[in-house]
């Protein structure tokens, strides 16, 4: 079955930087689009970023352009982002979801992991 | 951007009733080329991810039930529950997908009355 689990969360310092890593399952990966997508304590969705089937096109929210990377390894399944000079409106759980598509075509989300809560305090 | 609002933030219905869910885009999310809507509903019960529930505005997703069902075209598009079940209580999402900066609604509450 699919399955999609994101690792590397925790606090960290305002300036701070992590990198988030989402191992994916059950579904060949490297023909999938994929999502961050982050939801603040108690507090709606918000859309982070989304990378093509093969990395070559990438797209971000204003919020965290600059500042975040989103990249991806197919053969490892895995997808990252890299999250730099974080502030304490960062502070959220991070969702990986997949796309059902390889390209924009269609950029909804189709599947969701759990989650990871990343902390911005000092 | 594309705003996306839904009008409640909460909604309180009785167990068998209908539910009727709003969502207001600030532009057409309607692609001329295709005649689709990229619009996408999401459930998310408590302490859970976010689920798929409709996209392209009314296709149901696999799986979920047919008491779910979506419409409208353009900017106005509804999400409606036709007999509410307790399973059902959750904070429901309308996403455009239209263009980036995907955006989403800010979400309805949806409780038993």
């Amino acid at each position: 079955q699919v399955q999609v689990v994101v690792s590397g969360g925790g606090v960290v310092q305002p300036g701070g930087s992590l990198r988030l890593s989402c191992a994916a399952s059950g579904f060949t990966f490297s023909n999938y689009a994929m999502h961050w997508v982050r939801q603040a304590p108690d507090k709606g969705l918000e859309w982070v970023a989304v990378i093509s089937y093969d990395g070559s096109n990438k797209y971000y929210a204003d919020s965290v352009k600059g500042r975040f990377t989103v990249s991806r390894d197919n053969s490892k399944s895995t997808l990252y982002l890299d999250v730099n000079s974080l502030r304490t409106e960062d502070t959220a759980v991070y969702y990986c979801a997949k796309a059902p598509r390889m390209d924009s075509s269609a950029w909804y989300e189709d599947f969701w992991g759990q989650g990871i809560l990343v902390t911005v305090s000092s | 951007d594309i705003v996306m609002t839904q009008s409640l933030g909460s909604l309180a219905v009785s167990l068998g009733e209908r539910a009727t869910i709003n969502c207001k885009s600030s532009q057409s999310v309607l692609y001329s080329s295709n005649n689709k809507n990229y619009l996408a509903w999401y459930q998310q019960r408590p302490g859970q991810p976010p689920k798929l529930l409709i996209y392209w505005a009314s296709t149901r997703e696999s799986g979920v039930p047919d008491r779910f069902s979506g419409s409208g075209s353009g900017t106005d598009f509804t999400l409606t529950i036709s007999s509410l079940q307790a399973e059902d209580v959750a904070v429901y999402y309308c996403q455009q997908y239209y263009s980036t900066p995907i955006t989403f609604g800010q979400g309805t509450r949806l409780e038993i009355k």
